[in-house]
């Protein structure tokens, strides 16, 4: 059964850091990885969505990357910003079926 | 091109009634995903749908709790009796059918959030 865990579970940091958020899952036979973004009381805005079969996604300052062989993916976030407070979730879709597992996000905080 | 789009966006009920949340898929797409979220947990699938058809309801509990896609209209996830558990997030998802591309990209709705009283 699949498990996706993402440490740390709050992280606050100055503005202007880079960052690093984690994500592990214990099937490596995987479809794709999908990093999120949820601000509270609001929906979910997909960030990046890697493929199984590639290494890595950039979107501007964000680089999510993917290492299927041991369980894991990150989200590096340069620059921080304030705006970028939110909770990020990380999103498994396994090879033989639609549902996404999720974890339970990380909470960020970024300190003007 | 609306995205997928779920109301009422907030939804308060008291303890024994019944709750109906609605879900429009994006146009053309006939694959819907319901979701639930509790507080400061993630998502957990419910059940998934097609077009007069349930395709997974593994996620679904037991009891209380019933979804369907009719040929026309919204998708509608019911739950009957509410109890103060049921007080969640609630997201739905949807995607293009098979042979349209990104199958496997689930575009998701703004939520409804239920608060049983």
């Amino acid at each position: 059964k699949q498990e996706v865990t993402q440490i740390p579970a709050a992280l606050s940091v100055p503005e202007g850091e880079n960052l690093v958020l984690n994500c592990s899952f214990t099937d490596s036979a995987i479809y794709n990885l999908q990093w999120f973004r949820q601000d509270p009381g609001k929906g979910l805005t997909s960030l990046l969505l890697i493929q199984s079969s590639q290494r890595e996604q950039t979107s501007g300052r964000l680089n999510a990357s993917l290492d299927k062989s041991s369980g894991r993916s990150t989200l590096y976030i340069a620059a921080s910003q304030p705006g970028d407070s939110a909770t990020y979730l990380c999103a498994v879709k396994g090879d033989s079926n639609y549902q996404l597992i999720w974890g339970a996000g990380t909470k960020l905080i970024i300190k003007p | 091109n609306a995205g997928v789009m779920q109301n009422p966006r907030h939804l308060v009920r008291r303890r024994g009634q019944e709750a109906r949340l609605r879900c429009s898929p994006v146009k053309g797409h006939s694959h819907v995903y319901w979701y639930r979220q509790l507080p400061e947990e993630g998502l957990k699938f419910m059940v998934y749908l097609q077009k007069e058809n349930i395709i997974d309801e593994s996620g679904m509990p037991k009891e209380r709790f019933s979804a369907e896609f009719p040929k026309e209209g919204p998708s509608i996830l019911r739950i009957q009796q509410v109890v103060r558990g049921d007080s969640a997030a609630y997201f739905c998802a949807s995607s293009p059918p098979v042979g349209q591309g990104a199958r496997d990209t689930q575009y998701f709705g703004p939520g409804t959030r239920l608060t049983v009283l």
